[in-house]
């Protein structure tokens, strides 16, 4: 079945600078791209969902990157701040059930001042 | 306030016990779902149900058996417990109509099972 690699597994970057996340699968038949947020003490949160490829998808401070060629799923935290620190999930959608989803390991980011 | 309630929200059982992981919703949704997420393996998918029926059972054991009494419950059945069974199991919800597929988690419930 899919496999999905995250890393780096931990990240620590300083306020200001950018922070990237980078995914890999396994299965090209992947459906849609999933990044979500989990803030400490809170579920996870949605960030983004992209399915067209090699398409840059811009969000609030963060953009995604989806290379279905190399099955690469990446998401640049661009100008971090302290507020961005929470630990980071991709995940992907292989099946036609909508919310079975195959989640990497997540990335914990810290974000200092 | 919260909108997807888990309870317990940290639970210890002995092996070969039986324990039931609350899920509510109050979001409307009409899908529910349930994974789990261990020490050694990242966040897993294991029951989709949608308007109270289960759609998929991805890999879980008979052990396993999510019950849903009302549209916005959906509990997790677990007997026979196993120490490989110790887990954070997190319920989630979505609405089918979201075009963006957006999963709503719960807290979880942290599963030790000595």
């Amino acid at each position: 079945g899919e496999q999905v690699e995250q890393r780096p597994p931990h990240l620590s970057v300083r306020e200001g600078d950018s922070a990237v996340i980078i995914c890999t699968y396994t299965d090209p038949n992947s459906y849609y791209f999933f990044w979500y947020k989990q803030e400490p003490g809170a579920g996870l949160q949605l960030l983004m969902k992209v399915f067209s490829s090699t398409e840059i998808n811009e969000g609030q401070g963060f953009t995604v990157l989806l290379n279905k060629k190399d099955k690469q799923l990446s998401l640049n935290l661009t100008a971090a701040h302290p507020g961005d620190s929470a630990v980071y999930f991709c995940a992907v959608r292989v099946t036609q059930v909508v919310g079975q989803l195959t989640f990497g390991r997540g990335t914990r980011l810290q974000v200092y001042a | 306030d919260p909108k997807i309630i888990q309870k317990p929200k940290y639970l210890v059982a002995v092996t070969g016990s039986e324990k039931i992981l609350i899920c509510e919703q109050y979001l409307g949704h009409n899908a529910m779902y349930w994974y789990r997420q261990s020490a050694k393996k990242p966040l897993e998918f294991m029951f989709s149900y949608s308007y109270q029926k289960l759609m998929d059972n991805q890999t879980a054991s008979s052990r396993f058996q999510p019950q849903s009494s009302k549209k916005n419950h959906l509990d997790l059945q677990i007997t026979a417990l196993k120490p490989d069974d110790s887990a954070t199991y997190f319920c989630a919800s979505s609405q089918e109509t979201d075009s963006n597929e957006r999963l709503f988690f719960g807290h979880g419930t942290k599963l030790s099972v000595l």
